[in-house]
């Protein structure tokens, strides 16, 4: 167990419909990270939050987005969702500390999204 | 953004030292090279991190050349246990830098 969790475990919905996807990180960690795990695509870094502020941008549609909260959870917004979103998401989350040799990330056990 | 490639998969023997190479030609100055392990219908969990050099921890090993290009996870010994998919990650976070996931490596330990 990380102690990161994510909300729900599993999504079915149809296109476009837009969906909320829930993280919280582990205790005292203020980074959290959002990845989309695809078959062909393999691990794509989303986003990243520090302290409610956004941190980093990756691969992000703009149809998609994120947030975090003053306490510190997150939320990834999924919208006009297409058959190609279909994929695992994954939260992770860390202290963001890059003056050594062990920011580690820990990951939930992700959401897994399927879009009909 | 440093574009990061692995072997696709690996098969090896317990007991066995297995050793995963990375390529990432773009690293910027100021990326570090992370390692993961995978198992099915799992998160991701964090094995090892560098910079430069040689970094060993309790489970494994990381290489990494003077032109850090490339880097290279030792697992010392494996086990049936080892069997999971193994992704460096190239980056840091902070300063609009990004992160950038190997294309993965599957590993798979025998008897």
């Amino acid at each position: 167990d990380s102690g990161v969790t994510q909300t729900p475990k599993h999504l079915i919905t149809a296109t476009g419909q837009r969906v909320t996807l829930r993280c919280s990180p582990r205790s005292g960690d203020l980074s959290v990270y959002w990845y989309q795990q695809s078959l062909d695509q393999g691990l794509q870094f989303l986003i990243q939050y520090y302290n409610g502020e956004e941190r980093a941008k990756g691969n992000i549609l703009e149809r998609f987005s994120a947030q975090q909260f003053p306490d510190l959870h997150s939320e990834l917004n999924l919208s006009s969702l297409e058959l190609g979103d279909s994929a695992l998401y994954f939260c992770a989350s860390s202290v963001e500390v890059w003056d050594g040799e062990r920011n580690e990330q820990f990951f939930g056990p992700g959401t897994r999204l399927t879009v009909l | 953004l440093a574009k990061t490639t692995q072997p696709i998969s690996m098969d090896s023997y317990e007991g066995q030292e297995v050793n995963i190479t990375c390529s990432h030609n773009n690293i910027a100055t100021n990326d570090y090279i992370t390692w993961y392990q995978q198992f099915p219908s799992q998160g991701p969990r964090f094995i090892i991190q560098g910079y430069k050099t040689k970094v060993t921890n309790e489970v494994a090993s990381l290489f990494i050349p003077a032109d850090r290009k490339s880097s290279t996870l030792s697992l010392p010994r494996v086990s049936l246990s080892d069997t999971a998919v193994y992704y460096c990650l190239v980056g840091r976070t902070g300063g609009g830098n990004k992160l950038t996931f190997g294309t993965g490596t599957q590993l798979k330990v025998e008897l």
